[in-house]
C-alpha cells in the first residue's frame, strides 16, 4: 500500500499569510495526487487533481506542486473562509489513500 | 448541478447489517465510476469501496463484509453493509469520480454523507 505522510498536522496562521502544506508519498506515484478541503460538518471538497491542476471554480489563491514524491499544496493570502482541514490523496493504484490531514486554525 | 444524496445510516448492533444508498442527479450516471468514503467521528478519510463499469475494489478493512453495487438505470449506488463492527462507526460519503469513463480515481463532487453508527 502507497502511505501518505502529511504535514504539518497544524498550522496557525493570519489572514493574508502564505500557507504551506506538504504530502510524501511512500513510493512513486507520478502526478496521480488530489487536494481537498473539509469545513467542519461539511463533506469534502477538491481542490487541486493531478498535483497542480486547479479544479474549476476553486480561488487561484490555490497551487499544488510536486518535486519527485514530495507534493506540496500553497495557499496564498489567506482568507477567512480558508480555515478548514486540508488531505492529500494518491489516486495512483488501489487501496485509494489519504494523508492524515492539516488543519489551518486562525493564529 | 451535480448532486449525490446519500441514505440508509443509522444506529445498527454490532454483527448486524445496514445498505447505503446514494442518488446522483445531474450527470450520466453509468458513465462514471462511483466511490463510498468514510469519515470515522474526528479521524481523517478512508477510501471503502470503488465500482466502474468493470472493476470492483475494497478497502482491506472491509474486503468480506462489504458489498458495492450499482443500478445505473435508478442512477443509484448502493453499500451492502454486514458484519458491522464499532470501528466501523463513521459518515458515508457517496462520491463521484471527477473524470468519466475509465476514471481519475480523484473525487467531485461529494455527497453530504450519512451517518453509521455501531453500537449495542
Amino acid at each position: 500500500d502507497i502511505q501518505m505522510t502529511q504535514s504539518p498536522s497544524s498550522v496557525s496562521a493570519s489572514v493574508g499569510d502564505r500557507v504551506t502544506i506538504n504530502c510524501r508519498a511512500s513510493q512513486g506515484i507520478s502526478t496521480w495526487l488530489a487536494w481537498y478541503q473539509q469545513k467542519p460538518g461539511r463533506a469534502p471538497k477538491l481542490l487541486i487533481y493531478a498535483a497542480s491542476g486547479l479544479q474549476s471554480g476553486v480561488s487561484s489563491r490555490f497551487s499544488g506542486s510536486r518535486s519527485g514524491t514530495d507534493f506540496t499544496l500553497t495557499i496564498n493570502n489567506l482568507q477567512p473562509e480558508d480555515f478548514a482541514t486540508y488531505y492529500c490523496q494518491q489516486a495512483h493504484s488501489f487501496p485509494l489513500t489519504f494523508g492524515g490531514g492539516t488543519k489551518v486554525e486562525i493564529k | 448541478e451535480v448532486q449525490l444524496v446519500e441514505s440508509g445510516g443509522g444506529l445498527v448492533q454490532p454483527g448486524r447489517s445496514l445498505r447505503l444508498s446514494c442518488v446522483g442527479s445531474g450527470f450520466n450516471f453509468g458513465d462514471y465510476a462511483m466511490y463510498w468514503v468514510r469519515q470515522g467521528p474526528g479521524k481523517g478519510l478512508e477510501w471503502v469501496a470503488s465500482i466502474s463499469s468493470n472493476t470492483i475494489e475494497y478497502a482491506d478493512s472491509v474486503k468480506g463484509r462489504f458489498i458495492i453495487s450499482r443500478d445505473n438505470a435508478k442512477n443509484s449506488l448502493y453499500l451492502q453493509m454486514n458484519s458491522l463492527r464499532a470501528e466501523d462507526t463513521a459518515f458515508y460519503y457517496c462520491v463521484k469520480d471527477k473524470d468519466y469513463g475509465l476514471g481519475s480515481y480523484m473525487f467531485d463532487p461529494w455527497g453530504h454523507g450519512t451517518l453509521v453508527t455501531v453500537s449495542s
